[in-house]
């Protein structure tokens, strides 16, 4: 079962920031929380991850609440092109590195 | 870096063929790799773990006897539908843990569409 909770889709105007929430609530303390993105009929695409600390790079940004029960990652400045399923997934580092994936968050941009 | 191919992209067959899949890690070597299914409007399915050289981690539901698994290097490891039938179509998946990695990030392969007739 996946630990993550997300929203089932969202809509969000190009140029602008998407902001997509994922909830973990029963998240443990050497969990990391990733991040995976999905095009239609594509392989799922690595975006970020993190442990406690925000993360940035180049696609976008993870924001880990100080408690760890939730996580937004942003994307600053979205594109067409980033329409896709997005996954939020919480990984056990003594899983072998297995991800269980939930339903994820359709998000679809707009001109 | 950290590129996964698959080939073929997309397969038909007729029912009780058998159907292999290849999955390679081509800028990098594999500590693990791993084997998804999707079926339309669903997420993906893990359905097991691969390492080099040793025996596959098969998922609770999954038959082993009718998805073999061989992980043959550090950058290459196969899949093959024996006796596919049409519940078998679907969109299997590959990913690979680059080895050195922190936290052993899975990079995913394009993705196979599988279709039996």
């Amino acid at each position: 079962d996946a630990k993550t909770t997300q929203p089932t889709s969202m809509d969000c105007a190009e140029g602008r920031a998407a902001n997509l929430p994922c909830n973990h609530s029963t998240i443990s303390g050497n969990e990391y929380v990733y991040w995976y993105r999905q095009i239609h009929s594509q392989g799922p695409q690595y975006i970020i991850h993190g442990l406690k600390n925000n993360e940035t790079n180049e696609m976008a940004s993870l924001i880990i609440t100080e408690d760890r029960k939730s996580s937004t990652l942003i994307l600053p400045h979205a594109t067409l092109r980033d329409t896709a399923v997005y996954y939020c997934i919480v990984r056990d580092p003594d899983s072998w590195g297995k991800l269980q994936f939930g339903a994820g968050t359709q998000v679809v941009v707009t001109p | 870096g950290a590129v996964v191919s698959q080939h073929p992209s997309w397969v038909i067959c007729k029912s009780g063929t058998s159907v292999k899949i290849e999955c390679r890690s081509l800028d990098f070597q594999a500590t693990t790799m791993f084997w998804y299914r999707q079926f339309p409007k669903q997420s993906l399915m893990l359905m097991a773990t691969s390492n080099e050289g040793s025996k596959a981690t098969y998922e609770q539901g999954v038959e082993k006897d009718k998805f073999l698994i061989n992980h043959a290097s550090l950058t290459l490891s196969t899949l093959t539908v024996t006796s596919a039938h049409p519940e078998d179509s679907s969109f299997y998946i590959c990913s690979a843990s680059r080895a050195g990695d922190d936290q052993e990030t899975q990079y995913f392969g394009p993705g196979t569409r599988l279709l039996v007739l």
